[in-house]
């Protein structure tokens, strides 16, 4: 596609629920990223892949926070049990090469709202 | 640890004037730095990096960055500002193989 994608754009939840965030890379991007954004702060790194490979998981904040990249192009992170410190813009980026320092391409973002 | 500050969190400038957007950085190795702009309702969308060589980047919309090792330094610049150019804007920086760690933030207001 033309860039990164991700659905839904909004999500509306209540507490306790598990919710499933998509991402569709750029055609042909290797490498693929979550951030978390809270209001007023720059992204934060969650978790990237190369191909279907998580290769870093250290920026999730806790177990109830997965991700799965199965063939390698879209992706689904997955918080379980959701709380209202969950709620946030969730942002998925792709690039290139596996190799940094490759620019990273950003979709337009997941607004999650936990009641 | 890698990191990065944005001292402003608002900068106002007339339209027509120069604007600057400050940035500094910590990092252990040699950094790879990065500035991002937002719109409203919109993602990240990139406008230029530093990775090696010149230390003057050019890059996206008029705007460029200046590359300064002993300042530890990536100031965005523009010439002559535009209304269209309010918008919020982040720098970002990565060394080896740490994950890319970005500033808060820095909103850009530029009045006719």
């Amino acid at each position: 596609g033309a860039g990164v994608s991700q659905s839904p754009r909004y999500k509306v939840t209540k507490r306790g629920q598990d919710v499933a965030l998509r991402c569709d890379p750029i055609s042909g991007h290797v490498s693929l990223y979550w951030y978390r954004q809270a209001l007023g702060q720059g992204p934060e790194f969650l978790t990237y892949f190369n191909y279907e490979a998580q290769q870093d998981k250290s920026g999730l904040p806790n177990d109830r926070f997965s991700a799965e990249r199965p063939e390698g192009s879209i992706s689904t992170l997955t918080i379980q049990r959701t709380e209202q410190r969950d709620s946030a813009m969730y942002r998925c980026a792709s690039s290139r090469a596996s190799g940094i320092p490759d620019t990273q391409y950003f979709g337009p973002g997941t607004r999650l709202t936990v009641l | 640890a890698q990191s990065v500050a944005q001292p402003e969190d608002q900068v106002n400038v007339a339209e027509g004037n120069p604007l600057t957007v400050k940035c500094t950085y910590s990092v252990s190795g040699n950094p790879y730095l990065f500035w991002y702009v937002q719109y409203p309702n919109r993602g990240l969308q990139f406008l230029l990096k530093y990775i090696t060589g010149d230390n003057l980047v050019k890059g996206s919309y008029g705007f460029e960055a200046e590359f300064n090792k002993s300042q530890t330094s990536f100031h965005l610049k523009k010439p002559s500002a535009l209304v269209s150019d309010s918008a919020l804007y982040f720098c970002a920086v990565y060394s080896g193989n740490t994950p890319l760690v970005f500033g808060k933030g820095t909103r850009l207001s530029v009045i006719a």
